[in-house]
């Protein structure tokens, strides 16, 4: 069974701070890893994806990878109220031929 | 540029009624995805298609499910008939090439009373 686990929150942050979100996944081995943000009632919006070992940075986000470990994060810095959502970890498995399986989401507050 | 478009925005039916909902993928997107979301069950993929040609159906609840994609740039998804369980949003995504990242529409909230 491939899983993808993320811890459901709610997770508070103080405005101005970094919000870490994490997320495991079950296959090792997975090339593929996305982070989507959702607003209450609106569609998935892609933030992240990242292939590789290490961080990748994208203005305020970053996407760190760590294979071995089986383990994807994201880190919002200088977070802000607009950023309290909904985030959902996905994971391309091997042999999946592009479908993706989701986490549950883990949902983010930030209060001023 | 035209993301993935979805409609209807809204359906409210009958149990037993035929439901379609329709998606258009974003031009030149090679892969297109129908997914299922609820509260308890999350984001779950129903099927997918590869250059129009169904690849994993998988995750269709059952034979009262459909989908096709008779062109590239169109796709259904039939419930016939429809139960209230069914009641749920329904997400199209669309990708280009292996391993792309997906793009969600809109997606369509479908309420069967």
């Amino acid at each position: 069974q491939k899983e993808v686990e993320q811890n459901s929150g709610p997770l508070s942050v103080p405005e101005g701070a970094i919000a870490s979100l994490n997320c495991t996944y079950s296959d090792r081995g997975s090339q593929s890893f996305f982070w989507y943000r959702q607003y209450s009632g609106k569609s998935p919006e892609l933030i992240m994806f990242i292939y590789s070992n290490g961080d990748k940075e994208d203005g305020r986000f970053t996407a760190q990878l760590n294979k071995a470990s089986q383990y994807v994060s994201l880190l919002i810095r200088d977070s802000q109220p607009s950023d309290s959502a909904t985030y959902l970890c996905a994971v391309m498995f091997s042999g999946g031929y592009n479908k993706l399986i989701f986490g549950a989401g883990t949902r983010l507050a930030v209060h001023p | 540029d035209a993301g993935v478009i979805q409609s209807p925005r809204h359906e409210v039916t009958e149990m037993g009624q035929e439901v379609t909902l329709r998606c258009k993928p974003i031009s030149g997107h090679d892969y297109l995805f129908w997914y299922r979301q609820t509260m308890m069950r999350g984001l779950e993929l129903l099927i997918y298609f590869n250059n129009n040609v169904p690849i994993d159906d998988s995750g269709m609840p059952e034979d009262r499910f459909s989908a096709k994609m008779p062109n590239a740039s169109f796709s259904t998804l039939k419930i016939q008939p429809s139960e209230p369980r069914d009641s749920a949003v329904y997400f199209c995504a669309s990708s280009l090439g292996t391993g792309g990242p997906q793009h969600f529409g809109d997606g369509t909230r479908l309420s069967i009373l």
